[in-house]
């Protein structure tokens, strides 16, 4: 079965740190781009960060401004998300979620864990 | 960044009806663009990608169309399962998604 599963979030500080972990099970890791999408209580999907099969090409959204990196272990089937210096708007179930095509730098998601929140106070 | 603006933002529609949501983007975004349902306590689920191929396992009742910057996405006759939150994504320039429209049993 095709799974991902996410890790790490929870109740932190405003101004501190945590890292997200996605374990993906079921597919060829190595052979897909991995994404981070977010959601706030109440609120729409929004993209936070992709990474390419081989970790080559990487992209934030704007809003971030560079508070936030990607980065995978092909060896672990493993998508991380390091996210420092957090606001209160950076409250939100946090989704991994894995490209459609093989080897694409550009395409839309078709699997997608459960998430795990993110939730920051002051 | 490319904006992706969903209308309308609620859509009331009683069970067998059809159903159309539209999707705009602020600029060309050729047939790079995704449709999908979020049901409540759900993740997202992938319906249509390029524009218009359904996804597997999606029912022949989702369909969707259009190129550049106007997307349509048609329910042929909703079920009650459909009754759900559905966003657009851009894929052609990084990703983008839409506020979302929501449709809801009249």
């Amino acid at each position: 079965e095709v799974q991902l599963v996410e890790s790490g979030g929870g109740l932190v500080q405003f101004g501190r740190s945590l890292r997200l972990s996605c374990v993906a099970s079921g597919f060829t890791f190595d052979d897909y781009a991995m994404h981070w999408v977010r959601q706030a209580p109440g609120k729409g999907l929004e993209w936070v960060s992709g990474i390419s099969w081989n970790s080559d090409s990487i992209g934030y959204a704007d809003s971030l401004k560079g508070r936030f990196t990607i980065s995978r272990d092909n060896a672990k089937n493993c998508l991380y998300l390091q996210m420092n210096s957090l606001r209160r708007e950076d409250t939100a179930l946090y989704y991994c979620a894995k490209a459609r095509v093989v080897l694409s730098a550009h395409d839309g998601f078709d699997i997608w864990g459960q998430g795990t929140m993110v939730t920051v106070s002051s | 960044e490319i904006v992706m603006t969903q209308s309308p933002a609620t859509l009331s529609v009683s069970p067998g009806e059809r159903a159309t949501l539209s999707c705009r983007a602020s600029q060309s975004v050729s047939s790079n663009l995704a449709w999908y349902q979020q049901k409540p306590g759900q993740s997202p689920r992938l319906l249509i990608y390029r524009a218009s191929t359904r996804a597997t396992g999606i029912p022949a009742r989702f369909s969707g169309s259009g190129s550049g910057t106007e997307f349509t996405l048609t329910i042929s006759s909703l079920q009650s399962e459909d009754f759900a939150v559905y966003y657009c994504q851009q894929y052609n320039n990084w990703w983008t998604f839409g506020q979302g429209t929501k449709v809801e049993i009249k």
